[in-house]
């Protein structure tokens, strides 16, 4: 059982070149969340998707567009990288969503660069 | 608002000896209150949570942690640490209400158990 897969592990981009964190999760969940990881700022959420066919903004979402390819899979897009996105990001996934506080599955996170 | 507070950036314990990593807490109403575990290059695993009933709630890998209403805190516990246990540590909190569905994760505190 895979889990919540994030691709690529690493990534070095230059500014204004575009790319998209591809997220799988194979347990049957309907709700996906998007996270980045910043040194002494814990985990902000950039956007989720509480079921198939919806995306919300989360607390930083400017710079990022998500696609919910269908109910596996939930993409984030970076259109054009400035060295601010600097960051890990992760992946996560629940059954109903956090509203239930079910606990999240993360991936294990994507290291981007931006120089 | 909602926000959550790791005071300490770093714990050093002796392996064997009891540990302790502090978290606070402000929101409205209700708590809903997570611990989550991360090991080096890997994603958050969650460890326990507190939504209602007894103040002290156990989890994964022995982890206990006890919800004080009056202190706003939620302290994560463990009575004997292991070297093992070396990772990084987030809180997070839930409130009742929301303008959306998402967590709100303290910074961190990195534990370190020493042989």
């Amino acid at each position: 059982n895979a889990g919540v897969t994030q691709t690529p592990k690493f990534q070095v981009l230059k500014t204004g070149q575009s790319m998209t964190l591809q997220c799988a999760q194979d347990m049957n969940h309907n709700s996906m969340y998007w996270y980045r990881q910043d040194p002494g700022m814990g985990l902000r959420l950039i956007y989720y998707s509480a079921s198939e066919g919806t995306t919300d903004k989360g607390e930083v979402p400017n710079g990022y567009n998500v696609s919910r390819l269908n109910k596996r899979e939930f993409s984030l897009r970076l259109e054009s990288a400035a060295p601010s996105q600097t960051s890990v990001y992760f992946c996560a996934s629940t059954t109903k969503g956090i509203a239930t506080n079910e606990k999240l599955f993360f991936g294990s996170g994507t290291q981007l660069s931006v120089l | 608002a909602q926000s959550v507070a790791q005071p300490e950036d770093q714990v050093n314990v002796a392996e064997g000896n009891p540990l302790t990593v502090k978290c606070t807490y402000s929101v409205s109403g209700n708590p809903y209150l997570f611990w989550y575990v991360q090991y080096p290059n890997r994603g958050l695993q969650f460890l326990l949570k507190y939504i209602t009933g007894d103040n002290l709630v156990k989890g994964s890998y022995g982890f206990e942690a006890e919800f004080n209403k009056s202190q706003t805190s939620f302290h994560l516990k463990k009575p004997s640490a292991l070297v093992s246990d070396s990772a990084l540590y987030f809180c997070a909190v839930r409130g009742p209400s929301g303008g959306y569905n998402k967590l709100i994760f303290g910074a961190g505190t990195r534990l370190a158990v020493h042989p």
